[in-house]
């Protein structure tokens, strides 16, 4: 079942530009992990934070998380026409001592050079 | 280099017909996972092995089968009793199991449609 909900939709920037977007949850996680995808490709693993964490940054990558709002942010500085692809958040979570990793739909990041 | 290999990369099946997609992995994860992609929607797992000769049902496993006789290889099978295949097919693994705080690996996908 898909748990997280990415918005917006589709992000359109100027090479260059900050990119941010948004994941909401519903119910409590043991962590939240953003994928990208590249057209036809699989999806690539960008960060994951934990619960009890706040904020991660990786290169160019900032994420953040607030439990108190079911939320998370993923910002991408100083874009590049390498970052367009779909950007994916998906919750992890333990159901009845099983993980499970539930994907929301997905942004999709255009940027123009 | 280690990673997940998907094949075929493209897959058509007739009316009736099973299809067996490939995924094996050379990472000596424990964990591998299969999930369904259609157009604008996020992933959805279809069956997951957290070890050698075990799997469970993730969301949609109607219509499809696995089998895990080798840690590195996880098959699925797209039955005929699978109204509506058409979808892009991901493979992926993941260390330990259960696999908490812990990435997936992702293959390059299959592309499966109806003939």
């Amino acid at each position: 079942s898909q748990q997280g909900e990415e918005d917006p939709q589709a992000l359109s920037i100027q090479e260059g530009e900050n990119a941010t977007m948004n994941c909401s949850y519903k119910t409590s996680i043991n962590n939240l992990q953003w994928y990208r995808q590249n057209s036809g490709r699989g999806l690539v693993h960008l960060i994951l934070i934990r619960s009890n964490e706040r904020e991660k940054h990786s290169g160019r990558l900032r994420v953040t998380l607030d439990t108190s709002k079911k939320s998370s942010s993923l910002l991408i500085t100083a874009s590049r026409a390498a970052d367009t692809a779909s950007y994916f958040c998906a919750t992890g979570r333990l159901e009845t001592n099983d993980y499970k990793l539930s994907f929301g739909a997905g942004t999709t990041v255009t940027v123009r050079a | 280099d280690g990673g997940i290999t998907q094949s075929p990369k493209y897959l058509f099946r007739k009316e009736g017909q099973n299809v067996t997609l490939s995924c094996e992995q050379n990472l000596n994860h424990d964990a591998m996972y299969w999930y369904r992609q259609d157009p604008g929607q996020g992933l959805r797992l279809i069956y997951y092995s957290q070890i050698v000769n075990d799997f469970q049902k993730g969301d949609i496993a109607e219509g499809y089968s696995v089998s895990r006789e080798k840690k590195e290889s996880f098959p699925l099978t797209v039955t005929s009793a699978q109204k509506n295949p058409t979808a892009f097919y991901l493979c992926a693994s993941s260390i330990g199991a259960p696999a908490r705080h812990q990435p997936q690996h992702f293959g390059d996908g299959t592309r499966l449609s109806i003939l």
